[in-house]
């Protein structure tokens, strides 16, 4: 079966600061794996993904990722965090074995203060 | 790119009152479809999801349904609603491969 962790229910970070936010990962099969990010009383907006190819992998609004298959993570990184950044932040995965839905982490809240 | 269009936006009905929330999708043909709830602003449950017309499993018993009457339209509904069906419901659609993309969602208040 497939499940998504994120460890950190709220990760707080100043402005300017690197920020990381985790993600681990068990699939069956190979993985497809997301991230989103949501505002309140928002939907989830696409941030990036990994299907395959470089292990790191950039996306919307400076945000990027690493796939590591060895300790199955996936976590979201930001070289410089701005306060616009707070939000919730979701890691997703779809096992290429059963390809149809996808399954979420309970999501964590970043926030940037000033 | 696809576009999830969901509605309202907002939603307030009586206990024991019907429900319907529809989603379309633009953008793409053929997608799969999903309904999530989202409780108390965390974590994302499935409820339902769509490979193709009138194909629809299910993922959680309870007091709603979900139908595909068109290839591009997902439809959540209830019959009659608990307190508990308040939640904030978003409409999902991606390809097989391809990330999913949202509705903006509906937050459904039962009183």
């Amino acid at each position: 079966a497939q499940s998504v962790a994120q460890p950190e229910d709220q990760v707080n970070v100043a402005e300017g600061n690197p920020l990381t936010v985790k993600c681990t990962y068990s699939v069956s099969g190979n993985p497809y794996l997301f991230w989103y990010v949501q505002y309140p009383n928002r939907g989830l907006q696409f941030l990036l993904k990994y299907i395959t190819g470089d292990n790191l992998v950039k996306g919307s609004y400076g945000f990027e990722a690493e796939f590591n298959k060895s300790q199955t993570s996936f976590h979201l990184k930001k070289p410089s965090a701005l306060v616009s950044d707070s939000a919730l932040y979701f890691c997703a995965v779809r096992d290429d074995n059963y390809g149809q839905n996808f399954v979420f982490g309970p999501g964590t809240r970043l926030s940037v203060l000033p | 790119s696809q576009t999830i269009h969901q509605w309202p936006a907002t939603l307030v009905q009586p206990v024991g009152s019907p429900l319907s929330l529809e989603c379309t999708v633009e953008g793409t043909s053929n997608p799969n479809l999903y309904w999530y709830r989202q409780a108390a602003g965390r974590g994302l449950q499935l409820l339902f999801y769509s490979v193709g017309i009138g194909q629809i499993s299910s993922e959680v018993p309870q007091n709603l349904s979900a139908s595909r009457p068109q290839d591009r339209q997902f439809i959540l509904s209830s019959k009659k609603l608990l307190l508990s069906d308040s939640g904030f419901y978003l409409c999902a659609g991606g390809d097989r491969v391809t990330e999913a993309f949202f509705g903006q969602g509906t937050r459904l208040t039962v009183v």
